[in-house]
């Protein structure tokens, strides 16, 4: 039930496609639904994060779409560039109990040139 | 600096020997989490600190691992008799509070046990 489930495991996109990444979660506790960036070598960085109280949240190029009756959210990277290439780590954490993040697996986006 | 600060980066220890790996967290967090990140894998939750009290070390895999925080502030992760299947980044992050806020991560050490 703590588990975040992410896909796909690893995408390619060609540059200036939409790159996609999703995640599933069991435990309705969850209220807060981070992503991160990891580059190789660094510890990974918010890129942009959700609460449960709207169903989308767009940054720049980047939007999480969160369905919460299906227990599912979701990043959405538009006009992929080259420099987006990184591992992409979904999140969920919750106001009670023991805080912790828990984190999916991961998703290693390539975007070509 | 304004980040989270871990040393040391690297760390190359010969299997059985002790490590302590460092975290210096952004001033005025009070939360403070460890995890481990095996190549090519997710982030595994360690330990969390609330100030200098960990509520849940759920995530310590073996009794060879402990961590404590002092201060409010620093926080030193040591793993004893070091086993190769300790390789790994270990990250450190915090967060100004334990209520949903965004937690800052640290650059890692790096743990090679041979």
């Amino acid at each position: 039930q703590q588990q975040v489930k992410q896909s796909p495991q690893s995408l390619i996109v060609q540059k200036g496609g939409i790159s996609i990444i999703n995640c599933a979660y069991e435990n309705t506790a969850f209220d807060y639904f981070p992503w991160y960036q990891q580059f190789p070598g660094k510890g990974p960085a918010l890129l942009i994060a959700i609460r449960p109280d709207v169903s989308e949240k767009k940054e720049g190029r980047f939007t999480i779409s969160f369905n919460k009756s299906a227990k599912q959210f979701s990043l959405h990277i538009m006009d992929s560039q080259p420099g987006d290439s990184a591992t992409y780590f979904c999140a969920a954490s919750t106001q009670t109990g023991t805080y912790k993040y828990i984190f999916g697996t991961g998703t290693r986006l390539k975007v070509l040139a | 600096g304004a980040g989270v600060s871990q040393s040391p980066s690297n760390k190359v220890t010969e299997k059985g020997k002790d490590v302590e790996l460092r975290c210096d967290p952004i001033s005025g967090h009070t939360a403070l989490y460890w995890y481990r990140q095996s190549l090519g894998q997710g982030l595994e939750f360690l330990i969390y600190f609330q100030g200098n009290s960990a509520p849940d070390k759920s995530g310590l895999p073996s009794d060879r691992f402990s961590a404590e925080r002092t201060g409010g502030s620093v926080s030193t992760l040591t793993i004893q008799r070091t086993q190769q299947e300790d390789s790994a980044v270990y990250l450190c992050a915090s967060s100004v509070s334990i209520v949903g806020t965004e937690a800052f991560f640290g650059q890692g050490t790096r743990l090679t046990v041979v």
